[in-house]
């Protein structure tokens, strides 16, 4: 199986900063990754595919980088409404797996 | 619009199997897959199953010995059984839209199951 190592655990930020999330894949994935942004109670959603292309309705302020092993989300301007745990996901091969997520908060 | 509807029993015993039905509108089995992925409180995700558009199935292999996914495109409904349930089952299940490639574009607000005598 491909695991996934997200990073960090867990990030505090002030309004209006930039963070940086990061994921490792235990071999190559070729860019088959998603991130995913989950908020209190309720449940997923899709922010990024392809590793860097944006979903339709996600705020441009959101963005997706890497490839081979290495990814990343960057979040922008860091709004109140961010507040959530992020979750990566390789879907290169099979089984599917995630990230084990960061949860993201503000200062 | 898009919309998944997961339903089920909330409280299973141990040992017994679990039913849940995935209910979809706005889109149609025959061209979207639907997928299981579960969370158990607190904790990541877990990919558990998926049901293609054109009806081959695909298992998370650690799981795959006690799992059963189906559909019935006349009721837009996905059907996930899972026997032999433990306590370690307990978890929010999810069920989810996709397409090739294999990521999640919608998902829905999920069912609660516990695992519990």
């Amino acid at each position: 199986d491909i695991q996934m190592t997200q990073s960090p655990a867990s990030l505090s930020a002030s309004l209006g900063e930039t963070v940086t999330i990061e994921c490792r894949a235990s071999e190559d994935i070729y860019n088959g990754l998603a991130w995913y942004q989950q908020k209190p109670g309720k449940s997923p959603q899709l922010l990024i595919y392809n590793a860097n292309s944006l979903h339709t309705g996600v705020p441009s302020r959101f963005s997706g980088s890497g490839s081979g092993t290495q990814y990343s989300l960057k979040i922008n301007s860091l709004q109140s409404e961010d507040v959530a745990s992020y979750f990566c996901q390789q879907y290169y091969n099979y089984p599917l797996t995630f990230g084990s997520g960061t949860k993201l908060e503000i200062k | 619009q898009v919309q998944l509807k997961e339903s089920g029993p909330g409280l299973v015993q141990p040992s017994r199997t679990l039913s849940l039905t995935c209910t979809v509108s706005g889109f149609s089995l025959t061209s979207y897959g639907v997928s299981w992925v579960r969370q158990p409180p607190g904790k990541g995700l877990e990919w558990i199953a998926a049901i293609w558009s054109g009806g081959s199935t695909d298992y998370n292999s650690a799981l795959k010995s006690r799992l059963s996914i189906s559909r019935d495109t006349s009721k837009s409904q996905v059907l996930l059984k899972m026997n032999s349930l433990q306590t370690e089952d307990t978890a929010m299940y999810f069920c989810a839209r996709f397409s090739s490639p294999y990521y999640f574009d919608y998902w829905g607000q999920g069912v609660m199951v516990t695992v519990s005598s």
